[in-house]
């Protein structure tokens, strides 16, 4: 069965510097997005992604976030500058369609910033 | 503002009970709500629900949806210890792409 994948599976790093998080989203899916996790707490819309671009975003995705499918299977988070309160798991999601159609989620990648 | 509440938080039941796990929303525009079962790691897909009273089975696991009342209820007979998990509740919110809003969720807890 198609799944989603996500790499790495643990990613520790130190404040201030750059991380990306990477996803082989389910390959005839069109609608991509990011979620996360912070520990004990809800899972948080991040980011969708259509047809090359940034379909919605949450208040969370501000400038220090960017995402990129940069070729025809990769679906990429990028933090430009991490704060520890970026440390979280983060969830990759993909979909067939935009409506009545359920998200497949990946294994996620846990952040840890110290 | 869009609210997905879920109830109990927490659950702790013997093997073989019955549960019930509850799921409110107040979302703009609905159009299906979606369980999923988060064990250690990723969300995996349970169910989508769109029309209210018909319910969805699968084994042991059962949803259905009331959209007077603005609810859902994932029900899970015979339990076993696979079953613990964290159960959560999701509404897509469309503008463009949908985007899922989370409840909290409901960790349950089988103890054999």
């Amino acid at each position: 069965e198609p799944e989603v994948t996500q790499t790495p599976s643990h990613q520790v790093t130190q404040m201030g510097q750059e991380v990306i998080l990477r996803c082989v989203p389910i390959s005839n899916h069109l609608y991509f997005y990011w979620y996360r996790q912070i520990l004990g707490q809800k899972v948080e819309f991040l980011v969708s992604f259509y047809n090359n671009e940034i379909s919605e975003k949450s208040e969370i995705f501000d400038d220090q976030f960017s995402v990129e499918r940069p070729d025809g299977s990769n679906f990429t988070l990028k933090i430009r500058s991490t704060k520890l309160e970026d440390s979280a798991m983060y969830f990759c999601a993909s979909t067939l369609t935009g409506d009545f159609y359920e998200q497949y989620f990946g294994p996620g990648t846990r952040l840890t910033v110290t | 503002e869009d609210k997905v509440v879920q109830s109990p938080l927490s659950l702790v039941v013997h093997e073989g009970d019955t549960v019930t796990l509850n799921c409110s929303y107040e979302v703009t525009n609905f159009r299906s709500l979606l369980w999923y079962k988060q064990e250690k790691k990723a969300p995996t897909f349970l169910f989508m629900l769109t029309s209210s009273g018909i319910e969805k089975k699968s084994g042991r696991l059962s949803s259905i949806l009331d959209k007077k009342e603005l609810f859902s209820i994932l029900n899970i007979t015979a339990t076993q210890t696979g079953d613990s998990a964290v159960y959560l509740c999701a509404v897509p919110r469309f503008q463009g792409a949908q985007k899922l809003v989370f409840g909290q969720g409901t960790r349950l807890t089988i103890n054999p």
